[in-house]
């Protein structure tokens, strides 16, 4: 199946810092989503992008299909950053969407 | 407008018992999945559907049965729990993935907490 690869793993910043996120895909997809499971539980989309690049407030996600890979920018972090960001494809094959394992983040005030 | 409603909130079973996880969704979505959750293994899909009377297997699917009879419903049953099924379960919706004109963004409900003996 396809594989999703999600890098760093962890990462602690400073409240104020810059992040960048990385997401990896094996396979063509129909689409791509950004997720935040705060540390409630709560998972809430960040971002729906097949492709190009989209901003909210401090946050702006760019997806490069052809080169199977998407990245989410999280500028002058704020403590509710902090959570676990994962993505999610949908292959073009069929209809499973499919997670990476996530990015666990540490924003420190 | 209550979204992705998934009950119970908190289970805890013996081994062998069998039980279901509703979920429910008053969003007209197609699409409706579950996932599970478990410590450094992201979320895992188990079964989804794409419409009323469809449903597959997603990377995990032993152990679990689903059923769609209506678009609103899309139960989780679990028909003799093993530990190895202790977990967090999530159900998600959306619209038809790669529909022309759909934005697919997928909706979670709140989790599931299952404890199994």
């Amino acid at each position: 199946g396809i594989q999703v690869e999600q890098s760093p793993p962890d990462l602690i910043l400073q409240e104020g810092a810059n992040s960048t996120l990385r997401c990896n895909f094996s396979d063509s997809v129909n689409n791509l989503q950004w997720f935040h499971q705060n540390p409630w539980g709560q998972l809430i989309n960040l971002f729906y992008i097949p492709s190009g690049t989209k901003q909210n407030g401090r946050l702006s996600a760019t997806t490069v299909a052809t080169e199977r890979y998407s990245l989410l920018y999280i500028s002058s972090s704020q403590t509710t950053d902090s959570g676990v960001y994962f993505c999610a494809v949908d292959r073009e094959r069929d209809d499973k969407i499919i997670f990476g394992k996530g990015t666990r983040l540490h924003i420190l005030p | 407008n209550a979204g992705v409603t998934q009950t119970p909130k908190f289970q805890v079973l013996k081994t062998g018992q069998s039980m279901t996880l509703q979920c429910a969704q008053d969003m007209n979505h197609e699409y409706m999945s579950w996932y599970r959750q478990d410590p450094g293994m992201g979320l895992r899909l188990i079964h989804y559907s794409v419409g009323a009377g469809i449903t597959d297997q997603g990377e995990v699917p032993n152990g679990y049965n689903v059923s769609r009879s209506t678009t609103e419903d899309f139960p989780l049953r679990l028909l003799s729990a093993a530990p190895s099924q202790t977990s967090v379960y999530f159900c998600a919706s959306s619209y038809f993935p790669g529909l022309a004109g759909s934005t697919g963004e997928l909706f979670f409900g709140e989790g599931s907490r299952l404890t199994v003996l």
